[in-house]
């Protein structure tokens, strides 16, 4: 079965740091760019971050670029999300989630496979 | 940035409906639109990308169209279990953007 699960969400001070992971199984992760999409409370979605399948390439919305970095471990099926300078409108539940076709970013085929989320508290 | 904006913000529909969800893009998309369904507590889910090309394990009862800068997720016979709110994306170009969704519930 394919899954991803995230982790490392928790409460943190404004102007604070912290670091989400996103475990995949049942892909071949290494060949599948990867995206976060975050939704504050009672909210809609809102795209965060997105890289390569190989960490070549990666993205970031305006509202976090600078204070957001993503990277991936293809060796420990992982990717990351390291979070800086934490705002209150930071505060939501961040979601991983894979592109929907193997290959390069490609936004196209949407993100077919999302994980449960982890909740970002900033207070 | 491309905005996106979806029709009605909420409905109320019966099972057995017919249900139109419309979403328009600021600017021309071509067939860059991707559809998604979220319930309570859960992670969103794709139903529809490229504006039409149904997602496997989708039911048939979905579907979409449109392309430029208009589009609709039709669902022909509402199910109990479509009860949820619906988000389109653009994806023609960065920032990927999402409408603001559309609450499906029970009339």
């Amino acid at each position: 079965e394919v899954q991803l699960v995230e982790s490392g969400g928790g409460l943190v001070q404004p102007g604070g740091s912290l670091k989400l992971s996103c475990a995949a199984s049942g892909l071949t992760f290494s060949t599948y760019a990867m995206h976060w999409v975050r939704q504050a409370p009672g909210k809609g979605l809102e795209y965060v971050s997105a890289i390569s399948y190989n960490g070549g390439s990666t993205y970031y919305a305006n509202a976090v670029k600078g204070r957001f970095t993503i990277s991936r471990d293809n060796s420990k099926n992982t990717l990351y999300l390291q979070m800086g300078s934490l705002r209150a409108e930071d505060m939501a539940v961040y979601y991983c989630a894979r592109d929907g076709r193997p290959g390069d970013l490609d936004y196209y085929y949407g993100m077919d496979v999302w994980g449960q989320g982890t909740t970002v508290t900033v207070s | 940035d491309i905005q996106m904006t979806q029709s009605p913000s909420s409905l109320s529909a019966s099972v057995g409906d017919r249900v139109t969800i419309a979403c328009r893009a600021s600017q021309s998309i071509g067939g860059y639109l991707n559809w998604y369904q979220q319930k309570p507590g859960e992670a969103p889910k794709l139903l529809i990308y490229g504006a039409s090309t149904l997602q496997t394990g989708v039911p048939s009862r979905f579907s979409g169209s449109g392309s430029g800068t208009d589009f609709t997720l039709t669902i022909s016979s509402l199910q109990p279990e479509d009860f949820a709110t619906y988000y389109c994306q653009q994806s023609y170009n960065t920032p990927v953007t999402f409408g603001p969704g559309t609450k499906v519930d029970i009339k």
